[in-house]
């Protein structure tokens, strides 16, 4: 257990479901992440949050909207999503930014587009 | 060319071999991590270093920061290593910093 949480551990979602991943975090950090795993890929950076502002935001298309409500929570809401958004999506946390924030990641949600 | 390749990309062993897996990256770095995936899904940090070497169990990290390269090494390996792998390095850009990530190594060490 690394003190984050992500439901649900996976999803099975039409192109035209409006869905939401959460990710929860029990160790006080002040910056969290969204990450994508495809296969055979590196991890992508998606969007982070830094006091509950968005300060990254890596050329997401819009389909994915992140919410950030408290510096303990973070959603990712998705709609009309494509085949080839399916993948792993991985939330993490630190405490600060940069060389000092070392991220403990969630066990990520797999996600399938139909 | 990914700025950070890892070697090999699969790795099979058998249970008590000792194992090494390698990461060459293209950029200036601040530090490099070594992190660890289990099937499910769930990433843990297993090593954040900016020089030399670092020691935790049966697992060891080194860096050379001069020929841009950092090995990961398992001794006595064991069933229950079996994972991916991966490396990533922090670099600084002028807006903060930035982490890029490898490919992984698929490790299945055998009984």
């Amino acid at each position: 257990e690394t003190g984050v949480t992500q439901t649900p551990r996976h999803l099975v979602m039409g192109m035209t479901n409006k869905k939401s991943l959460k990710c929860e975090q029990h160790l006080g950090h002040n910056a969290m992440y969204w990450y994508k795993q495809s296969a055979k890929k590196p991890l992508e950076l998606m969007f982070v949050y830094s006091l509950e502002e968005r300060v990254e935001n890596n050329s997401v298309p819009s389909r994915f909207s992140p919410e950030c409500p408290n510096s303990s929570h973070l959603f990712l809401h998705l709609h009309t999503l494509q085949p080839e958004d399916s993948a792993l999506y991985l939330c993490a946390s630190s405490q600060g930014l940069g060389l000092q924030g070392s991220q403990f990641f969630g066990p990520g949600t797999r996600l399938t587009v139909l | 060319k990914n700025e950070v390749e890892q070697s090999p990309q699969n790795l099979t062993a058998q249970e008590g071999e000792f194992i090494t897996i390698n990461c060459s990256y293209s950029v200036g770095i601040s530090a490099l991590h070594w992190l660890q995936q289990h099937p499910g899904g769930g990433i843990v940090s297993l090593f954040m270093l900016s020089s030399g070497k670092k020691k935790h169990g049966r697992l060891i990290a080194t860096i050379n920061i001069q020929e841009k390269h950092s090995s990961l090494h398992i001794t006595a390996s064991h069933p229950r290593d079996s994972a991916v792998y991966i490396c990533a390095v922090r670099s600084s850009l002028g807006s903060g910093d930035k982490l890029t990530f490898g490919t992984g190594t698929r490790l299945a060490v055998r009984p």
